[in-house]
């Protein structure tokens, strides 16, 4: 079974520094690995995923991640924090070669502050 | 593309009455997805289809929840009868292939009252 674990339902940055929110995957085959974020009343939105291949990814809006399969990680950085990037964000696993679901954690929501 | 299509926005409907949650998915895609998002349990995913198969519905809460995907371009969830406790917002998605990312709309906000 897949599980994603997100630390920090809530984290604070001041705009222009770093973001760095964690999750953590747990998968018994390789995953796939996305980042989504909601902005308030919509729908989620695709950051970046993680599928095969280079395991440092870059999205949209500035944002990376990197798989570390050593420590089944996959924590979303940005480096200057931008008050237009106040939202939820939710990391995501589905497993590779199997029927299975997209399995979210549960949301960190992101406050930047001038 | 439009993007995955949901309706309504917003519903308000009293306790027992029937429900029913639209959603067109983007042309071509053959996953289709049902989440729920609530405060207290985040987002879960009630049921998805494959070539408008209904491939798992393991997350469909109770009898009351139905859904049916007729054809590649229209999905419905039904509620009947609703109660208080299934309000929240209503997620569908689409995607291209297993594995592939999953493409949101914007959601239902369901107020059951």
């Amino acid at each position: 079974a897949q599980s994603v674990t997100q630390l920090g339902s809530h984290v604070s940055v001041s705009e222009g520094a770093l973001v760095l929110l964690r999750c953590n995957y747990s998968s018994s085959v390789p995953p796939y690995l996305f980042w989504y974020v909601q902005y308030p009343n919509q729908g989620l939105q695709l950051l970046l995923k993680y599928t095969t291949g280079a395991t440092l990814v870059k999205g949209i809006n500035g944002f990376e991640a990197e798989f570390k399969k050593s420590e089944t990680s996959f924590h979303l950085t940005k480096p200057s924090a931008h008050m237009s990037d106040a939202a939820e964000y939710f990391c995501a696993v589905s497993e590779t070669g199997t029927a299975s679901k997209l399995t979210f954690g549960t949301g960190t929501r992101l406050q930047v502050t001038l | 593309d439009a993007g995955v299509i949901q309706s309504p926005r917003h519903e308000v409907t009293e306790m027992g009455q029937e429900v029913t949650l639209r959603c067109k998915p983007i042309s071509g895609h053959d996953y289709l997805f049902w989440y729920r998002q609530t405060m207290m349990r985040g987002l879960e995913l009630l049921i998805y289809f494959n070539n408008n198969v209904p491939i798992d519905d393991s997350g469909m809460p109770e009898d009351r929840f139905s859904a049916k995907m007729p054809n590649a371009s229209f999905s419905t969830l039904k509620i009947q009868p609703s109660e208080p406790r299934d309000s929240a917002v209503y997620f569908c998605a689409s995607s291209l292939g297993w594995g592939r990312a999953a493409f949101f709309g914007q959601g239902t906000r369901l107020t059951v009252v």
